[in-house]
């Protein structure tokens, strides 16, 4: 069982849909959780982390970690052709310790 | 402007020869860290280090090495004893405490391929 694992995708979306990722991880100890967006042939740029259970929300971009059933999910409201890119999740166990990354979800939105 | 620079962009490498790639961040970041990602997969960890002078290896060290003499600067070495180096390097770097301690931050990356 892979560390942290995600869809490989595509996930296609119709602009102005919502849409949904989900990311599940392997340790019960993990502690902080983040997801990063990559373009095609570029690095991966922070867009969110989140370290408690709930939901949290920056613009239209929400994050959602349930620690008890080991999921962080990602929903891309309001989703725009920019918006296409792989998507990773990735988990750290504690402040300092090293990320695990899942091998990404690919996001197509269609105009 | 602050950030973290990864030179070269592209690099081609030969059977059987070392290359060095760069990595520099003005961030006054602690932490630094080496992923090497291939097509279509997550970064794989390969060093990381916490503090000057010191670094650990990751999950797929062997045929890379690193050096962490001066704060802003980590390179990476790819040996010829890496048998299959062709991907994509990124480096990272966070701080080390505190608020936002493993949160990475991702320079540019390097594009090697080996000829």
């Amino acid at each position: 069982q892979k560390e942290v694992e995600q869809n490989s995708g595509p996930l296609s979306v119709p602009e102005g849909a919502i849409a949904s990722l989900n990311c599940t991880y392997s340790d019960r100890v993990s502690q902080s959780f983040f997801w990063y967006r990559q373009y095609s042939g570029k690095s991966p740029e922070l867009i969110m982390s989140i370290y408690s259970n709930g939901d949290k929300e920056d613009g239209r971009f929400t994050a959602q970690l349930n620690k008890a059933s080991q999921y962080v999910s990602l929903l891309i409201r309001d989703s725009q052709p920019s918006d296409s890119a792989t998507y990773l999740c990735a988990v750290t166990k504690a402040a300092g310790n090293k990320l695990t990354f899942g091998g990404g979800t690919r996001v197509l939105v269609k105009p | 402007d602050g950030g973290i620079t990864q030179s070269p962009k592209y690099l081609f490498r030969k059977e059987g020869q070392n290359v060095t790639l760069s990595c520099e961040q003005n961030l006054n970041h602690d932490a630094m860290y080496w992923y090497r990602q291939d097509p279509g997969q997550g970064l794989r960890l390969i060093y990381y280090s916490q503090i000057v002078n010191d670094f650990q290896k990751g999950d797929i060290a062997e045929g890379y090495s690193v050096s962490r003499e001066k704060k802003e600067s980590f390179p990476l070495t790819v040996t010829s004893a890496q048998k299959n180096p062709t991907a994509f390097y990124l480096c990272a770097s966070s701080i080390k405490v505190g608020i936002g301690a493993d949160t990475q931050y991702f320079g540019p990356g390097t594009r090697l391929t080996v000829l």
